[in-house]
């Protein structure tokens, strides 16, 4: 079964506007990732957060976690056409397996 | 790129055969990971093997099975084949301790 969800399932934008997409979880974590995956090929880790941060940053990405509402957004600023891509959180389950959501689709538009 | 490859890039088999899909990890990487995604969806867990050891397996049948070896690449086996096992392969390697992984191409996989 799923852990996180993302929202939303799909989001265009113009090049330039920043991106925003949530996830949410189910149960207690120790970090959450995300992943970028472009057209039909390997996953790219971008960021992790640990369950005891709020935010952290790494060049355009923002993230910041609520673990009481359990939740996360990932924030892309400044977006280019090589935004272009589906990206996923992952959370740890009881077992320190990684589960991923089913992704947001990012389209970034000329 | 990362460092893990996988082979076949691409495959076509009929419903009831088998398959072997591999995974060369990235170096210093002893732990990997099997993931079976279907079109639009994400990533769903097969199994993780740490030390030519499964040491965690998500929720698909026996047919599903799994080898590392002692240069910790690894293989998937699926046994008879069904239509829904079509889907991208992705396997991924890291390091036991850490949490970030690692990701091959995938293999895309067809069943007719």
């Amino acid at each position: 079964s799923q852990q996180g969800e993302e929202d939303p399932q799909a989001l265009s934008i113009q090049e330039g506007e920043n991106a925003t997409m949530n996830c949410s979880y189910k149960t207690s974590i120790n970090n959450l990732q995300w992943y970028r995956q472009n057209s039909g090929r390997g996953l790219v880790h971008l960021i992790l957060i640990r369950s005891n941060e709020r935010e952290k940053h790494s060049g355009r990405l923002r993230v910041t976690l609520d673990t009481s509402k359990k939740s996360s957004s990932l924030l892309i600023t400044a977006s280019r056409a090589a935004d272009t891509a589906s990206y996923f959180c992952a959370t740890d389950d009881r077992d320190d397996k990684i589960i991923f959501g089913k992704g947001t689709r990012l389209h970034i538009l000329p | 790129e990362t460092g893990v490859t996988q082979s076949p890039t691409h495959l076509i088999k009929t419903r009831g055969q088998q398959v072997t899909l591999r995974c060369s990890s990235q170096s210093g990487h002893n732990t990997v990971s099997w993931y079976q995604q279907a079109l639009g969806q994400g990533p769903q867990f097969i199994f993780q093997y740490y030390r030519e050891e499964e040491n965690g397996r998500g929720n698909f049948p026996p047919r599903f099975s799994g080898l590392q070896f002692p240069n910790y690449s690894s293989e998937l086996n699926v046994n008879a084949l069904e239509l829904d096992d079509s889907a991208l392969y992705l396997c991924a390697s890291k390091i036991q301790v850490a949490y970030e992984q690692y990701f091959g191409p995938g293999t895309r996989l067809t069943v007719t």
